[in-house]
């Protein structure tokens, strides 16, 4: 039982474009999500979070949206830029009971130069 | 600041042997996490202690255990290995349990033969 998927397992895009990685969920009692950059032989690292509340969080080249209609999140990296080259996580969080982060497979995204 | 040291980096077990994973965080944290990375099924939670003192079994506990030594310190061990356990283990934490991001250390990537 998947709670958290992430459909596409890879995706490429010119440098300069916009990368859109998107994310559904199941369970409607997530009230935080969040995602993660990794890179190869390397831990994961936090990029941008949202909470429920809000549909739309901005940091700097990078963007999450919330649609909490269609239990579906995105990140939207503008312009893209060959560093962000990595594997991407979403990744769910119901904060009164379980506690528990739901991480989605990952996306891996080339970003071409 | 290290962040989250994980040791060993590598490991190569027979099956039926024991090994204990070793985890630390220098930022203070409460709460602390086990996690397994295998292909294509994202990051599944082991075990996690919301505070010193204190553990719970995440989504797949079987075949491990876990000791919160104290603040700084979370270990995870195998008591009788096997092939199904090979996989990436990161250690993470947070400030506290179910808020914020997580900080991941570099994994400890283990083979049972």
């Amino acid at each position: 039982d998947q709670q958290v998927k992430q459909n596409s397992p890879s995706l490429s895009v010119q440098e300069g474009r916009i990368s859109i990685l998107n994310c559904d969920y199941t369970n409607s009692m997530f009230d935080y999500f969040l995602w993660y950059k990794k890179y190869p032989a390397e831990g994961p690292t936090f990029l941008i979070s949202i909470s429920s509340i809000k549909d739309k969080n901005e940091d700097g080249r990078f963007t999450v949206f919330l649609n909490k209609s269609a239990k579906h999140l995105s990140l939207h990296i503008v312009p893209s830029q060959p560093g962000d080259s990595a594997v991407y996580f979403c990744a769910a969080l119901r904060r009164r009971g379980t506690y528990k982060y739901i991480f989605g497979t990952g996306t891996r995204l080339k970003v071409l130069a | 600041n290290a962040g989250v040291t994980q040791t060993p980096k590598f490991q190569v077990l027979k099956t039926g042997q024991s090994m204990t994973l070793q985890c630390a965080q220098d930022m203070n944290h409460n709460s602390m996490y086990w996690y397994r990375q295998d292909p294509g099924m994202g990051l599944r939670l082991i075990y996690y202690s919301a505070s010193e003192g204190t553990t719970d079994k995440g989504e797949v506990p079987n075949g491990y255990n876990v000791s919160r030594l104290n603040k700084r310190e979370f270990s995870l061990r195998l008591e009788s290995a096997a092939p199904s356990q090979t996989s990436v283990y990161f250690c993470a934490s947070s400030e506290l349990l179910a808020f914020g991001e997580q900080f991941f250390g570099p994994g400890t990537r283990l083979t049972v033969l």
